[in-house]
């Protein structure tokens, strides 16, 4: 059974734009990471962001962001200023000792 | 900084041949995890190794087989290959310390085609 959900198959953004990728998870866990992982058509896997579940404080790396309800179990990536680079298939993954993937988010980024 | 090494980066394989596949993890990782990811699919666990023991086993089929040795490099070694074995193969590295959650680094990923 699928532990994430990523219900967005694709999303276009225009350059500059902001866009926002949607997951949400199962765990009984009180205490796990989170992570989005990049990847583009060379399908190197490149680790955009992680959050640790029991810090209420929401990751940022430069233009990455997350917004981590742990309540709800949703952990959403907003990609803000977007650039060309941008463009590939985003995974949002949760750590039990192992990576459970979601199904993938394929962001093309418009000039 | 060093990354996580993968040897071949791109197999050709017949049905039924044998392949084995290298990963070199980040100095100072001790944990392995093997992934498979098929066309259009994420990527699944296949097996992960704990200083040179196996540590968890996800889908991996019986035809498959790997060991971490004392390098902390593993191996992947898939028998009886079939066409459905066609797939991206990544390995990744965690440093152990603070548990088992830690982050973990992917290698560039090796390329199976069977034909």
């Amino acid at each position: 059974a699928q532990t994430v959900t990523q219900s967005q198959p694709e999303m276009s953004v225009q350059e500059a734009e902001t866009v926002t990728l949607s997951c949400t998870y199962d765990t009984s866990e009180n205490n796990y990471y989170l992570f989005w992982y990049k990847q583009p058509p060379s399908r190197q896997m490149i680790l955009v962001i992680r959050q640790e579940a029991y810090k209420q404080q929401n990751a940022t790396e430069n233009r990455f962001s997350v917004n981590f309800q742990k309540a709800a179990k949703s952990f959403s990536l907003k990609i803000s200023d977007s650039q060309l680079g941008d463009t590939a298939m985003y995974f949002c993954a949760r750590n039990d000792y192992k990576l459970s993937f979601g199904a993938g988010t394929t962001v093309t980024v418009r000039a | 900084a060093a990354g996580v090494i993968q040897s071949p980066r791109h197999l050709i394989k017949e049905k039924r041949e044998t392949a084995t596949l290298k990963c070199y993890p980040i100095p100072r990782h001790d944990t392995v995890y093997w992934y498979q990811q098929g066309p259009g699919q994420d990527p699944q666990f296949l097996i992960s190794f704990y200083e040179k023991m196996q540590s968890d086993k996800g889908s991996i089929p019986d035809r498959f087989s790997a060991q971490q040795f004392s390098d902390y490099h593993s191996e992947l070694n898939m028998s009886s290959l079939e066409l459905g074995d066609s797939a991206l193969y990544f390995c990744a590295s965690s440093p152990a310390s603070g548990g088992a959650r830690e982050t973990q680094y992917f290698g560039p990923g090796t390329r199976l085609l069977v034909l």
